[in-house]
């Protein structure tokens, strides 16, 4: 197995850009998903394989990666986008692996 | 609409069992794998455990490995989590989760669709 590393916290104001990061030595090889979880409600899934987006995510959710470090970045963030943020990604096992979740705070 | 209800949750004592139940609805059950996924109080998600769509390639965390046992019932739409062996860490909100494929593969092993999770507390 191996680990995700997500900052604990960032923090924009509405109608900036909010970028959170993932690391992962694997993270080149694997692709990544990204969930969204407001609280008392279930994880949404954001992006699949590091780029995608379901249909129903709106565009200001995206996806990218370079190297170890994969990116979720929100434009012009809204207030509803305050939530807890999560990386995955799976090894051969396969054993799904989150990151530790990123809380990111619309001030 | 895809809906996953989960359910069993409550309180357990240390050592003793609880089963989760998860009923599906609104996709072709037999289709996917399903997983369930917990987070504990103050904590981030953590994947518990998989099942391929004919309840075969099952895997498991290894912090719940030799405990827990999943299971499905493709008749009823059905998954279960039988939980043994309680501890106090496995205190968390059991989410059961969809699986984008037949089987979980490191290519494949995300989940497109929640349940609203049941809550297990485990304590004397």
């Amino acid at each position: 197995s191996y680990e995700l590393t997500q900052p604990p916290s960032v923090s924009v104001s509405p109608g900036q850009t909010a970028r959170i990061t993932c690391s992962g030595d694997a993270l080149p090889k694997q692709y990544t998903y990204w969930y969204q979880q407001k609280p008392g409600q279930a994880p949404v899934l954001l992006i699949y394989k590091d780029t995608e987006r379901p249909s129903g995510i709106p565009e200001r959710f995206s996806g990218s990666s370079s190297g170890t470090t994969v990116t979720l970045t929100i434009s012009g963030v809204q207030a509803e986008d305050e939530a807890d943020y999560f990386c995955q990604s799976a090894d051969s096992s396969p054993t799904p692996v989150f990151g530790g979740g990123t809380n990111l705070a619309v001030l | 609409e895809v809906q996953l209800l989960e359910s069993g949750g409550g309180l357990g004592q240390p050592g003793g069992s609880l089963r989760l139940s998860c009923r599906a609805s609104g996709f072709t059950f037999i289709d996917y794998a399903m997983s369930w996924v917990r987070r504990a109080p103050g904590k981030g998600l953590e994947w518990v455990s998989s099942i391929g769509s004919y309840g075969d390639n099952t895997h498991y965390a290894d912090s719940v490995k030799g405990r827990f046992t999943i299971s499905r019932d493709n008749s009823n739409k059905m998954v279960y989590l039988q939980m043994n062996s309680l501890r106090a860490e496995d205190t968390a909100t059991y989410y059961c989760a969809k699986v984008v494929s037949r089987y979980c593969n490191s290519m494949t092993c995300y989940f497109d669709q929640w349940g609203q999770g049941t809550l297990v507390t485990v304590s004397s």
